[in-house]
């Protein structure tokens, strides 16, 4: 079973440019959350959507945008990325909102030079 | 402010036991978590605990104190596969989940 898809593995990307990562889930979660994981830090939550149609911000959400039009799908898009942005991101999801488990995604690597 | 504690790095032999302390302040609380990530890997479910007191899992444990703000994880019987970083996070009033820094917990034979 595949569980949580996200695309690209990893992906260097210069200053100003944009870039989606993609998620996608066959789980039928109705939550999904995207953190960034940096070194000597915790997990820090971006955007998340409790179901679909719904989006909220997270701990860190400048710069970032989400959107959920569907109940599998949950791109992340920097609109014009700046090297803070540099970390490792991780989709997750989770069948309901209240202290259910959280399956994550492989991650995805991005370097913004 | 909201705050979880671990310590950053722990040293255990193989066959051993070791504990992994979690502290924690946030504005209520509704739950504790542990999590195992690999180096390179997503993180991965461990264990949940909302009442006071020790769940056992197999080789692995989860402890909890909720007046003393307080979580251990308990590995027995330490094989090198559990060489990964372990992750405390609280479940606050609002049901957001705050994550401690991760315990890179290293096994030598």
């Amino acid at each position: 079973t595949a569980g949580i898809t996200q695309a690209p593995t990893s992906q260097i990307l210069a200053a100003g440019r944009s870039m989606t990562l993609r998620c996608t889930q066959d789980m039928r979660h109705n939550a999904m959350y995207w953190y960034r994981q940096d070194l000597g830090l915790g997990l820090r939550l971006i955007h998340y959507s409790n179901t679909a149609g719904t989006t909220g911000k997270g701990e860190v959400p400048d710069g970032y945008s989400v959107s959920r039009a569907n109940t599998d799908d949950f791109p992340l898009t920097l609109a014009s990325a700046v090297p803070s942005q540099t970390s490792v991101y991780f989709c997750a999801s989770s069948a309901g909102t209240s202290n259910e488990e959280l399956f994550f995604g492989e991650g995805s690597r991005l370097t913004v030079l | 402010g909201q705050n979880i504690d671990q310590p950053t790095e722990m040293t255990a032999t193989e066959g051993a036991i070791v504990q992994i302390n979690c502290t924690y302040q946030t504005s209520g609380f509704n739950g504790l978590f542990w999590y195992q990530q690999h180096a390179g890997e997503a993180p991965t479910f461990l264990s949940y605990n909302v009442l006071d007191g020790l769940e056992e899992k197999g080789r692995f444990s989860s402890f909890l104190s909720r007046s003393k703000g307080y979580s251990y994880l308990l590995l027995k019987e330490l094989q090198m596969k559990d060489s990964a970083s372990y992750l405390c996070a609280v479940s606050d009033s609002n049901y957001q989940l705050i994550w401690g820094a991760g315990t890179k917990l290293i096994i030598k034979p």
